[in-house]
């Protein structure tokens, strides 16, 4: 069974600072996703990594992602308050199949 | 540009009515996924289509029940609502290109 871990759950930074989110997953996988979830809000797709080594930057946001490992990372520059959500990596196994979700980065950035 | 559409973003429904849930997507995917978002617990698969009139359960089946006639529609049923199905349900399509999210239906059952 296919597992999926981020960390942390919280987050609560500075704006300006660095920070990284990690996920884990348990079996090999064919792409993995991270999601972005504003309050009462559906998810909006930030990136789709499919090989390893793989990294996408849009903005202040970064993935990447080391299959061997299998861990994935989103990488926050210089954060600002607007990248206040929740974040979620969800691995699919094999194309076009069932997403397995991590638990949920809630990220608050304070003035 | 991709779109999934649920067809209600707000529904207040009673205990033991029929709830039907809507989702249409315009990409020609064939497959076609319903997930509910409960605080404390995730996003859980409920059901899931591969293709027209295929369904299979995902991990919390009952309760539900779903309908593809249509390539482009996949709808979740409840057949008797109850006030723990109260929860925030999402469909997503997908295929080889990524997966998709609708904008979700915010359920209340009273």
């Amino acid at each position: 069974e296919l597992k999926v871990e981020q960390n942390p759950l919280f987050l609560s930074m500075q704006e300006g600072k660095n920070y990284t989110i990690y996920c884990n997953y348990s079996t090999t996988s064919d792409r993995l996703y991270w999601y972005r979830q504003d309050p009462g809000k559906s998810l909006e797709s930030l990136f789709v990594l499919l090989s390893n080594g793989a990294v996408k930057q849009e903005g202040r946001l970064m993935a990447s992602l080391d299959t061997k490992a299998r861990l994935s990372t989103l990488h926050i520059t210089a954060a600002v308050h607007d990248l206040s959500a929740t974040y979620f990596c969800a691995v699919e196994e094999t194309s076009g199949s069932r997403l397995t979700f991590g638990e949920g980065t809630q990220l608050t950035v304070n003035p | 540009d991709v779109k999934v559409t649920q067809s209600s973003r707000y529904l207040v429904k009673r205990t033991g009515e029929k709830v039907f849930l809507e989702c249409v997507q315009d990409m020609d995917h064939e497959n076609m996924f319903w997930y509910r978002q409960d605080p404390g617990l995730g996003l859980r698969l409920i059901y899931f289509s591969y293709d027209v009139k295929m369904k299979e359960k995902g991990d919390i089946p009952e309760g539900y029940s779903v309908s593809r006639e249509k390539k482009e529609r996949f709808s979740l049923i409840l057949e008797s609502a109850s006030t723990n199905q109260t929860s925030m349900y999402l469909c997503a399509s997908s295929l080889s290109s990524g997966t998709y999210f609708g904008a979700g239906t915010r359920l209340s059952v009273l």
